[in-house]
């Protein structure tokens, strides 16, 4: 089972800042925190992920709360080409370093 | 950044065929392999687990003999299914990762398989 959750589904305005939460209140130690997103009839892409500090790239922000029992992903400013579903998973050695995706949230970009 | 190339894309065929999907790691040494099956509307679900040079690791429920996995160097996967038959229609995806669980998964394009 995926060891996180996530709203099933979220609209963001064009232009403006998408915040995705994530809740994973039993990510041990080892685990990293990842986000990939799935755009209709893709396979997922990569994002970004991080262990306990904050983490930044060219596509999005992740912000981890000190005690590593959540996260928000931050798209800065949301596009039309954002509206995907998007996946946040711990993953670590325990498991055989294993991607287990859950429900994930569908975002919509709305114009 | 990191490439992974499934091919083929799209597979129409006729219901006992065995079809092979391969996945390929273009610019990285993928130390673990995964393929997953999505169907229509619900996520990804993990099939196998597959580490070159070994034996894949298959999830509870996943018919080895059914889905055959070879992993025979740091940059091929393949999966076969073997008889396929109309319920064995799915979208199949694989990924590729480095060692360590600070290297991310790289996902190939899918391939979406159609037994008629």
């Amino acid at each position: 089972d995926a060891k996180t959750t996530q709203p099933t589904s979220m609209d963001c305005a064009e232009g403006r800042a998408a915040n995705l939460p994530c809740n994973h209140s039993t990510i041990s130690g080892n685990e990293y925190v990842y986000w990939y997103r799935q755009i209709h009839s893709q396979g997922p892409q990569y994002i970004i992920h991080g262990l306990k500090n904050n983490e930044t790239n060219e596509m999005a922000s992740l912000i981890i709360t000190e005690d590593r029992k959540s996260s928000t992903l931050i798209l800065p400013h949301a596009t039309l080409r954002d509206t995907a579903v998007y996946y946040c998973i711990v993953r670590g050695n325990t498991g055989g370093f294993k991607t287990i995706f859950g429900a994930g949230t569908r975002l919509f970009v709305k114009a | 950044g990191a490439v992974v190339s499934q091919h083929p894309s799209r597979v129409i065929c006729k219901s006992g065929t065995s079809v092979k999907i391969e996945c390929r790691s273009l610019d990285f040494q993928a130390t673990t392999m995964f393929w997953y099956r999505q169907f229509p509307k619900q996520s990804l679900m993990l099939m196998a687990t597959s580490n070159e040079g070994s034996k894949a690791t298959y999830e509870q429920g996943v018919e080895k003999d059914k889905f055959l996995i070879n992993h025979a160097s740091l940059t091929l996967s393949t999966l076969t299914v073997t008889s396929a038959h109309p319920e064995d229609s799915s979208f199949y995806i694989c990924s590729a990762s480095g060692a360590g669980s600070n290297q991310p998964q790289h996902f190939g394009d899918g391939t979406r398989l159609s037994i008629l």
